[in-house]
């Protein structure tokens, strides 16, 4: 089965506190891409990073860091210092190599941070 | 980077009515278009899948003859709702794919579509 797993649905934290969101995913494939993106209000996706299989370097960008551990066929999200303007719906997603450009959701996770 | 377009970006219409959505890329050509919907606090589900100059594949449970997909130029992708109906009320998301490089899918920033 290929499969993205979000397993939490909806958290809340207070501004400037570290949040991180899970993503769990299944896939055969050796070859795949794991990505996340943004969805605020406006409903428009925001793409914020695109992962490889081969690559398990993990990622900073500013506040955002991303831990993949292909052990544990895992790609958590972290959000340090969070801020109001981070409160979005966040997808994790995948894209197994032989399914043929087909990207699989994950059922995303609200996220509110509160002033 | 690529950019992806979507036309209208809301169309509230009656009941029985038919709506033409336009995806667009505009600064790269797109040999693949994808159609998703996303219901209120759901997830993308991809509806189908178009290639330039061919038939679209719809996903299992998709209705082709309801949902009628043209994709007859590099850059332009269109989703007619035939008949429309309130339960079709839905973000209907594009992305379209280049060609060669990494294959990477650009979202277009969707369509809110309300049938009353």
């Amino acid at each position: 089965a290929q499969k993205v797993t979000q397993a939490q649905t909806e958290i809340s934290v207070v501004e400037k506190e570290d949040v991180t969101l899970d993503c769990v995913y299944e896939t055969r494939d050796t070859t795949y891409y794991l990505f996340w993106y943004k969805q605020p209000p406006s409903g428009e996706l925001v793409f914020l990073i695109r992962r490889n299989s081969f690559d398990e370097q993990n990622e900073i960008s500013g506040r955002y860091s991303w831990n993949f551990q292909k052990s544990t066929s895992s790609f958590n999200f972290t959000i340090t210092a969070s801020q109001v303007v981070d409160s979005a719906v966040y997808f994790c997603a995948l894209w197994p190599h032989s399914s043929a450009s087909k990207i699989i959701f994950g059922s995303g996770t609200r996220l509110s941070i509160r002033p | 980077g690529a950019v992806v377009s979507q036309h209208p970006s809301w169309v509230i219409c009656k009941s029985g009515t038919s709506v033409k959505i336009e995806c667009r890329s505009l600064d790269f050509q797109a040999t693949t278009m994808f159609w998703y919907r996303q219901f209120p606090k759901q997830s993308l589900m991809l509806m189908a899948t178009s290639n330039e100059g061919s038939k679209a594949t719809y996903e299992q449970g998709v209705e082709k003859d309801k949902f009628l997909i043209n994709h007859a130029s590099l850059t332009l992708s269109t989703l007619t709702v035939t008949s429309a109906h309130p339960e079709d009320s839905s973000f209907y998301i594009c992305s379209a794919r280049g060609q060669g490089g990494l294959n990477e899918q650009f979202f277009g920033p969707g369509t809110r579509l309300t049938v009353l």
